[in-house]
Formats: C-alpha cells, sequence, structure tokens
C-alpha cells in the first residue's frame, strides 16, 4: 500500500518552462490537495478537489493549473515558471475532505532559475 | 485567509521534559487537527480533535481545544529526541473542506 505518491522528487527547470507534477493515492479517497511549502513557512493550499470531477482554488493559485484526471490521480502544471514558484510542494488526500485524516506525499523539491 | 497561528514558533527541550505548542485560529470550525513533520518529509497526522470536544488523548500526546478563545494546545509529555520535528495545526472553517495549516513549530529535544 503505497499511500501517496508524487513524481517526481526533484526538479529544476528554467525561468519561463512549463511542467507538471504528478500525485496519485492508492487509498480510494474522494478529496485532493495541492500545497506548497517555503522555508519557515507552513503549508499553503494551491487547489483542492473535492472529489472526481471538481477543483477549487485555495489561498495561492496564481500560476498554477490542476486536473483531477481520476479518482486515483490530481496533477499540477506550472505553465510558465517563475522563481517565485521555487517550493516543495505536497500532494495529500483524504476520504472526504476536511473530516478526516488527510495523507501526505513525501513532497517535490522544485527549483526555478 | 483563516489560518492556525502556532506559538511557540521554536522550543528546545531537554529529553523527558514536556512540550507544549499553542495554536489559535479565527473562525469556526469543524474540527483541528495537529500534524508532525520530520525534516525533509511530508507531514504525518498526529491527532483529530472535533469542535464539540475539549480534549483528546493519545499515547503521549494531548490535545485541548478552546472553542470560545479559538485555540488548541498539544502537550507532548516525557519528550525523546525522536520527537524533534515541526509540529503544524490546521483548522478548515465550517462547511469547507479546505484545510488550512499555520507556520508550525519547530521542536527541538535534546538527549
Amino acid at each position: 500500500n503505497a499511500g501517496v505518491t508524487q513524481t517526481p522528487k526533484f526538479q529544476v527547470l528554467k525561468t519561463g518552462q512549463s511542467m507538471t507534477l504528478q500525485c496519485a493515492q492508492d487509498m480510494n479517497h474522494n478529496s485532493m490537495y495541492w500545497y506548497r511549502q517555503d522555508p519557515g513557512m507552513g503549508l499553503r493550499l494551491i487547489y483542492y478537489s473535492a472529489s472526481e470531477g471538481t477543483t477549487d482554488k485555495g489561498e495561492v493559485p496564481n500560476g498554477y493549473n490542476v486536473s483531477r484526471l481520476n479518482k486515483r490521480e490530481f496533477s499540477l502544471r506550472l505553465e510558465s515558471a517563475a522563481p517565485s514558484q521555487t517550493s516543495v510542494y505536497f500532494c495529500a488526500s483524504s476520504e472526504t475532505g476536511s473530516k478526516n485524516t488527510i495523507y501526505f506525499g513525501e513532497g517535490s523539491w522544485l527549483t526555478v532559475v | 485567509s483563516q489560518q492556525g497561528e502556532e506559538d511557540p514558533q521554536a522550543l528546545s527541550i531537554q529529553e523527558g521534559e514536556n512540550a507544549t505548542m499553542n495554536c489559535s485560529y479565527k473562525t469556526s470550525i469543524n474540527n483541528l487537527q495537529w500534524y508532525r513533520q520530520n525534516s525533509g518529509r511530508g507531514l504525518v497526522h498526529l491527532i483529530l480533535i472535533r469542535s464539540n470536544e475539549r480534549e483528546k488523548h493519545s499515547g503521549r500526546l494531548r490535545v485541548t481545544l478552546d472553542t470560545s478563545k479559538k485555540s488548541s494546545s498539544l502537550l507532548i509529555t516525557a519528550s525523546r529526541a525522536a520527537d524533534t520535528a515541526s509540529y503544524f495545526c490546521a483548522t478548515a472553517r465550517v462547511n469547507t473542506d479546505k484545510l488550512i495549516f499555520g507556520t508550525g513549530t519547530r521542536l527541538q529535544v535534546f538527549p
């Protein structure tokens, strides 16, 4: 049982390049999340998906797009990366929203130069 | 935006001592959750306390919730060096499912 799996683990991008962070969960959870974590700060919610086919903006959605491809997968896309998007990105999932425990992936370290 | 604010930002103690961390939030919530993050890792769920609960225990962890003061505390008793980590509280406003995290408390437990 892998839980929440994110890829890639590490990525270096040049300013203006695009990339997609992939996330999959094998717990049959309905809700999935993308957060970013900057040094000395807590996690900030980028996007949230309550269920397959639905997505909603979080605290810091600008510069990102998401796709809830199916119940298992929730991807995060940077269309034109900026240095301000250098961060650690965490995908997470829960059975049903915030009423349940949220399970996190191990993070994706992204550097934009 | 609603966000839990933890206090203190950093805490250093000796093994065997108790560690207390506090969290304050801004609006009515469904529940409050505490998570732990070891350096370079993802977050791990510790405990969830619902808005109608006042205290909850799990092993060496004790969480309290005071909805009138919009605050919560996490107590780790008899701390161990392995408890060294960052601890975050997270809340969701009533009728939303967006779980918002605070900035965390960095706990260092010295052997």
